[in-house]
């Protein structure tokens, strides 16, 4: 079992939709979580954080994260096509040394 | 200019040499790691370094090796190029802390043949 996993989709949402992105993670460990952005070529930016149990809005993204089931979110609303990218999902341990990431999930945006 | 720069950006080179991989930051962090990415496999720690003095191997070490030249400066060596080691290798600083993000550089797409 991967520590942190995606579903590797394609996602495909139309334009003005919310994109639902999903994330689990094996070590309860893990203290804080990240959401990353890729563009295909290109490096990983950073979203958002989140650490504590509950929803965390930025924008257009909300990040959701639930400790006891192990199980990060991340919405994306009003999905524009320049949100078309793969979207990397880590988790963080406690003492911060050790951030491992999931495959990622690619999002298709229709115009 | 960018905060975290790489060297060089493509590599091709042949089974059996020696490459090394250069990343430079601005940032003024301590911490610094070497990924790779492979499709489908997501970004793998290779070795990082929370400072000038302290090295650690992560995930996948074996075949690699570093230098924390400076608190500004990792490179990242294969002393013997295999073909499964072609991969788009980042380099990575972060501020300290639970929460502290990673500032990713450019990238180097490299080959081996």
């Amino acid at each position: 079992q991967k520590e942190v996993e995606q579903n590797s989709g394609p996602l495909s949402v139309p334009e003005g939709a919310i994109a639902s992105l999903n994330c689990t993670y094996s070590d309860r460990g893990s203290q804080s979580f990240f959401w990353y952005r890729q563009y295909s070529g290109k490096s990983p930016e950073l979203i958002m954080f989140i650490y504590s149990n509950g929803d965390k809005e930025d924008g257009r993204f909300t990040a959701q994260l639930n400790k006891a089931s192990q199980y990060v979110s991340l919405l994306i609303r009003d999905s524009q096509p320049s949100d078309s990218a793969t979207y990397l999902c880590a988790a963080r341990n406690t003492g911060g040394f050790k951030t491992i990431f999931g495959a990622g999930t690619r999002l298709f945006v229709k115009a | 200019d960018a905060d975290v720069t790489q060297t060089p950006r493509n590599r091709i080179t042949k089974t059996g040499k020696r490459i090394m991989l250069e990343c430079s930051q601005t940032k003024g962090h301590d911490r610094m790691y070497w990924y790779r990415q492979d499709p489908g496999l997501g970004l793998q720690l290779i070795y990082y370094s929370f400072d000038v003095k302290d090295i650690n191997k992560g995930e996948i070490s074996d075949g690699y090796s570093v230098s924390r030249q400076a608190q500004a400066k990792f490179s990242l060596s294969l002393e013997s190029a295999i073909p499964n080691q072609t991969a788009l290798y980042f380099c990575a600083t972060s501020e300290t802390g639970m929460v502290g993000t990673q500032y990713f550089g450019p990238g180097t797409r490299l080959t081996v043949l």
